[in-house]
């Protein structure tokens, strides 16, 4: 059982370039987050999904978009990277809302 | 909305207990209480959470006040391995978001 698998988990972007990272969890689970953490701010919340085919805003959506289209992944994109989106992206998945959340080991991006 | 306060950092000896704090004295009755951990560069691992009645688990437990504005997450023999940043959350509303803060830096010394 992999739990939440993030790929990839280092990358180097120029300014403009454009990417996507995936998560993949292997628990059935409904709900699948993206977070990121920058040095002392703690995680924030990107976007969610509460479903397949659904996806939401979080805290801070702006430079991202999202897809669900199957339910065990959960994709984030970047149509063009600035450095301001140098940070540690965590994925993370739950069967409901009220559980706690599985963490992926994260994917550190650089925006140079 | 509920958010919560920690001491930014700690220190615990090895084998005893370590009694980490959090306040959310904004919190709403249908809140829960959540506390995640953090160790160096990995994802964050869910620990425990509850609502009104102390919670125990295989890795800690948890003593909320009666008056839920309080909780303290206790790691029972910390080993060095219990090293890392730990978050004390609480969800906002009905809503999704879990603010997560910067939370507390436990170091556990030998």
């Amino acid at each position: 059982n992999a739990g939440v698998t993030q790929t990839p988990k280092f990358r180097v972007l120029k300014t403009g370039q454009s990417m996507t990272l995936l998560c993949a969890q292997d628990m059935n689970h409904e709900y699948m987050y993206w977070y990121r953490q920058d040095p002392g701010m703690g995680l924030r919340l990107i976007h969610y999904s509460v479903g397949e085919g659904t996806t939401a805003k979080g805290e801070v959506p702006d430079g991202y978009n999202v897809s669900r289209l199957k339910k065990q992944n959960f994709l984030l994109g970047l149509e063009s990277a600035a450095p301001s989106q140098t940070s540690v992206y965590f994925c993370a998945s739950s069967y409901w809302r009220g559980d706690g959340y599985t963490f992926g080991s994260g994917t550190r991006l650089t925006v140079v | 909305d509920a958010k919560t306060t920690q001491p930014t950092s700690m220190d615990c000896a090895e084998g005893r207990a370590a009694n980490l704090p959090c306040n959310h004295s904004t919190i709403s009755g249908n809140e829960y209480v959540y506390w995640y951990r953090q160790i160096h560069s990995q994802g964050p691992q869910y620990i425990i959470h509850g609502l009104k009645n102390n919670e125990t688990n295989e890795m800690a437990s948890l003593i909320i006040t009666e008056d839920r504005k309080s909780s303290t997450l206790i790691l029972p023999h910390a080993t060095l391995r219990d090293t890392a940043v730990y978050y004390c959350i609480v969800r906002v509303g009905t809503g999704n978001q879990f603010y997560f803060g910067t939370g507390t830096s436990l170091t556990v010394i030998p």
